[in-house]
């Protein structure tokens, strides 16, 4: 099966531009997840999605930082305006939870540089 | 306080070395113990995991971790690791009460000496 799509693999930007990450999850998966992954850290969860519903952005700047899943599919994030400390690599990851034993499918992430 | 502790950030080994990280978690009840690597410029790749059952979970690559449930922990171990390990290790909790979220620890950067 298709894995987790992510796009782009990367990006620069300036200080105080904008720009929007896309995630497309495995089809099936109705949960989605973002996640930061700031160099030398491990990933921390910005937003779960179930479907087209926010479960948990209880760690998302949301001065900043928006996320979507209008049709319950893909789902973009967005930074705007960007600081130099969100240069991270942002994952996208998926699952289907069916009973209590499952497990996530991530991206290979996009790396986000702001100069 | 962080919910999943990796104890080592930094290991350097030489090859042919017994490898093994420690991992602690701080959740009660039922949890779903992971361990990704991601090796230089790559994405984070599933080594192993445990949901239930035999304790001691084999992996790819000849790793395995034994998930010790007084402990609250899930050390990975290797017996004999190569200069290809080199690599990011992170161990990863999923609480299905917790909402099925994924949670990682901060990592141990592994170097091994060829």
């Amino acid at each position: 099966e298709a894995g987790v799509a992510q796009s782009p693999r990367y990006k620069i930007i300036e200080k105080r531009q904008s720009v929007a990450f896309w995630c497309n999850p495995i089809s099936g998966h109705a949960t989605l997840y973002w996640y930061q992954q700031i160099l030398g850290q491990g990933p921390k969860l910005l937003i779960q999605f179930q479907n087209n519903g926010v479960v948990d952005d209880s760690q998302l700047p949301k001065d900043r930082f928006s996320a979507e899943r209008l049709k319950g599919v893909d789902s973009t994030l967005k930074i705007q305006p960007a600081k130099l400390e969100d240069s991270a690599v942002y994952l996208c990851a998926s699952n289907m939870i069916r009973g209590p034993n499952t497990e996530a499918f991530f991206g290979q992430g996009t790396r986000l540089t702001v100069v | 306080a962080q919910s999943v502790s990796q104890h080592n950030h930094h290991v350097i080994l030489s090859e042919a070395a017994s490898l093994e990280l420690g991992c602690n978690y701080s959740y009660g009840g039922t949890v779903n113990l992971f361990w990704y690597v991601q090796y230089p410029g790559q994405h984070l790749q599933l080594l192993l995991k445990y949901f239930s059952g035999d304790p001691l979970v084999k992996g790819i690559k000849g790793f395995e971790a034994e998930f010790i449930k007084s402990k609250f922990s899930f050390n990975l171990r290797k017996p004999s690791v190569q200069w290809s390990d080199t690599a990011e290790y992170f161990c990863a909790v999923i609480r299905p009460s917790g909402g099925f979220k994924t949670i990682f620890g901060a990592g141990t950067r592994l170097f091994v000496k060829a």
